[in-house]
């Protein structure tokens, strides 16, 4: 079956300094992998997509960036933190197409001072 | 602009009732829709998919419905269980069916009293 593997589940992080979380999948292959955030009292918002290895789609212009270095791997990255980077960190994966539901880690919380 | 609307108040209801989580979107034109479960602290977990030309999806005591003249999305929980306890996520797609890229509602968080 498959699974999905987030770390770490907490961190805590002072302004200025880097990130880097990493999301991954066993038990498929070529799936389609997605970043999310999600902060309190709001929806998740679609930070990067990826079709495949290398391929990043950005939703949203911020203070982060995304790479696929393997098929099921995938990892959000930051050179600098800022305070309104915190928020709870989805990873997630669906095979490829459409009409595919998403199955999700069970996130990052990321608290920045 | 283009909105997805769930209520943002916690829904209560008592053991045994029926629980109706209501979705509405607006300027979107979603080749389907999704419904996800989310507990505290954990990741969203799928519940069900309905497409567009389906008007009702069902799985054990969980019923979808979708009417797109409505723009709207009704998910029922029959009998429901202090179990079922958390807040449920609609998502919708915006692109046509080309992408599985999902765009997602704030949840309603449901709260079942025994």
């Amino acid at each position: 079956s498959q699974t999905i593997h987030q770390w770490p589940a907490t961190l805590v992080q002072p302004v200025g300094s880097p990130l880097s979380l990493e999301c991954t999948v066993e038990g498929t292959s070529n799936p389609n992998l997605y970043w999310y955030r999600q902060a309190a009292g709001r929806g998740l918002q679609l930070l990067f997509y990826s079709v495949g290895i290398g391929q990043i789609s950005s939703e949203v212009p911020q203070n982060l960036s995304a790479s696929r270095p393997q098929d099921r791997q995938f990892i959000l990255s930051s050179k600098k933190l800022l305070l309104s980077d915190s928020g709870f960190y989805l990873c997630a994966w669906s095979s490829q197409g459409s009409n595919q539901p998403q199955h999700f880690g069970d996130g990052t919380r990321l608290s920045i001072l | 602009s283009q909105k997805i609307e769930q209520n943002s108040e916690a829904l209560n209801i008592q053991e045994g009732k029926t629980a109706t989580l209501t979705c509405n979107y607006t300027n979107y034109s979603p080749a389907y829709l999704q419904w996800y479960r989310q507990d505290p602290g954990r990741g969203p977990v799928f519940l069900l998919l309905i497409r567009e030309n389906e008007k009702e999806k069902r799985k054990e005591r969980l019923k979808v419905t979708f009417d797109t003249t409505l723009k709207q999305s009704l998910f029922h929980i029959t009998a429901s269980q202090p179990a079922d306890s958390a807040t449920y996520l609609c998502a919708l797609d915006n692109y046509g069916g080309a992408t599985n890229k999902l765009i997602f509602g704030t949840g309603t968080l449901l709260a079942v009293q025994p």
